[in-house]
């Protein structure tokens, strides 16, 4: 079955500190994998998704990035960190058809 | 961007009574989905609706989707305590990804 992992669980950061959350899948191959961020109380803002390694779309423009350098492992990263990135994290994958999508756990992300 | 927009934003109820959630979007779909997410969660999918369906059924959930109004409704009968969440729409346009509306917070109290 298709597992999806996310680290940390929570993280406390300062402004200007640089960040790494990762996300693996295990289970399956060649997914579609998406970052998504949740303002408190609020909507999902999809940061960026990826039909394949190396391949990243970025859909709202701001001091965030995403890489995946394996087929089943997508991080997001800044550089230095502000205060409005502070919120919920969540990874998602999905396969090539057109079902659901499987969410991991969520990062809570403080940023003080 | 978040296409759909969730109405009510909050849903008070008591246990045993049905909850009903409506859903709206602006462009056109492959299909619609509903989401559940209980407090500091991930998302569960709870339902999917194609394009040329109108009503789908899962358990006590009833999904109805009007293309030409570009809306869906999300039914729960029998309410229960544990139904306590949030729920979102989210629709596919070109089977990539989803946009994700804003969310009903739906309260059942025993």
């Amino acid at each position: 079955s298709q597992t999806i992992h996310q680290w940390p669980a929570t993280l406390v950061q300062p402004v200007g500190s640089p960040l790494s959350l990762e996300c693996t899948v295990e289970g399956t191959s060649n997914p579609n994998l998406y970052w998504y961020r949740q303002a408190a109380g609020r909507g999902l803002q999809l940061l960026f998704y990826s039909v394949g390694i190396g391949q990243i779309s970025s859909e709202v423009p701001q001091n965030l990035s995403a890489s995946r350098p394996q087929d089943r492992q997508f991080i997001l990263s800044s550089k230095k960190l502000l205060l409005s990135d502070s919120g919920f994290y969540l990874c998602a994958w999905r396969g090539r058809d057109e079902g659901e999508q499987f969410f991991g756990p969520g990062t809570r992300l403080t940023v003080l | 961007s978040q296409q759909g927009e969730e109405d009510p934003q909050a849903l008070s109820i008591q246990e045993g009574e049905n909850a009903t959630m409506n859903c709206s979007y602006k462009t056109s779909i492959n299909n619609l989905q509903w989401y559940r997410q209980n407090s500091g969660r991930g998302l569960v999918h709870l339902i999917l609706i194609r394009s040329n369906e109108r009503e789908k059924h899962s358990g006590r959930l009833r999904v109805t989707l009007d293309t030409s109004k570009k809306s869906s409704s999300l039914l729960i009968t029998a309410s229960r305590a544990a139904d306590t969440a949030s729920y979102f729409c989210a629709t596919d346009e070109r089977f990539q990804k989803l946009v994700f509306g804003t969310g009903t917070r739906l309260l059942v109290s025993p």
